[in-house]
């Protein structure tokens, strides 16, 4: 079956606009994950929804950080207002159960480059 | 908090030979998970190999096998006859069992395989 997938691949936009970047887990994962990874760092926690709600939002760094995931599906990470300092890979996770010995699968990222 | 410690930012080693990727990390809960992510120039995250904290028996995956110490907080992973194809960042990743499921990453080992 499909992996998680992720689009756009690319981003590109200017300081002070607002971005969605999309995430499709994989069929039946209820778990979902947001990570960030900057330049040469390890990815770091942002966001988990544990069906439609998110169950742990510490890891957004502020409140131009959003996430939806309304159908227990596909999630939406909304940036707004966008930073230079918000340019990084954000990377999606998905599991089928949380909290037990399940493995979270990545997608390939999208790369956000604000100018 | 828990943090992931990854000493060594690049390492090379010429292809067939054996190496050992160096990982220390810090928790005070008894019950957790520890990976070694693979990823690739292509940003898709893999997950290489997984060690539950409570099996004293060191995981091994064909080519790859770990070292955990947990006295030591110390999980090195060893690739053994290194091919081409294990060119790419490696990530050594803490979770904690039965909590919020988010994964703790090291800030990773960029490891190239030369002919």
């Amino acid at each position: 079956g499909a992996g998680v997938s992720q689009t756009p691949s690319n981003k590109v936009t200017e300081k002070g606009k607002y971005v969605e970047l999309r995430c499709d887990p994989i069929s039946g994962h209820t778990a979902l994950y947001w990570y960030r990874q900057s330049l040469g760092q390890g990815p770091e926690f942002l966001i988990y929804f544990q069906g439609t709600g998110a169950a742990d939002d510490s890891g957004l760094p502020n409140d131009r950080f959003f996430a939806v995931r309304p159908e227990g599906s596909v999630s939406t990470l909304k940036i707004q207002r966008t930073e230079r300092g918000d340019s990084a890979v954000y990377l999606c996770a998905s599991s089928f159960i949380p909290g037990g010995p399940e493995t979270q699968y990545f997608g390939p990222g999208t790369r956000l480059l604000v100018l | 908090a828990q943090t992931v410690t990854q000493s060594q930012p690049e390492m090379s080693v010429q292809e067939a030979e054996t190496v050992t990727l160096s990982c220390t990390y810090d928790t005070s809960e008894s019950n957790y998970y520890l990976f070694w992510y693979k990823q690739p120039p292509s940003r898709q995250m893999i997950l290489v190999i997984r060690q539950e904290a409570y099996k004293q028996q060191n995981a091994t995956e064909n080519r790859f096998s770990v070292n955990f110490q947990k006295a030591a907080k110390s999980f090195s992973l060893k690739i053994s006859d290194s091919q081409l194809g294990d060119t790419a960042m490696y990530f050594c990743a803490f979770m904690q069992l039965n909590r919020d499921d988010k994964i703790i990453f090291g800030k990773g080992t960029r490891l190239h395989i030369l002919p």
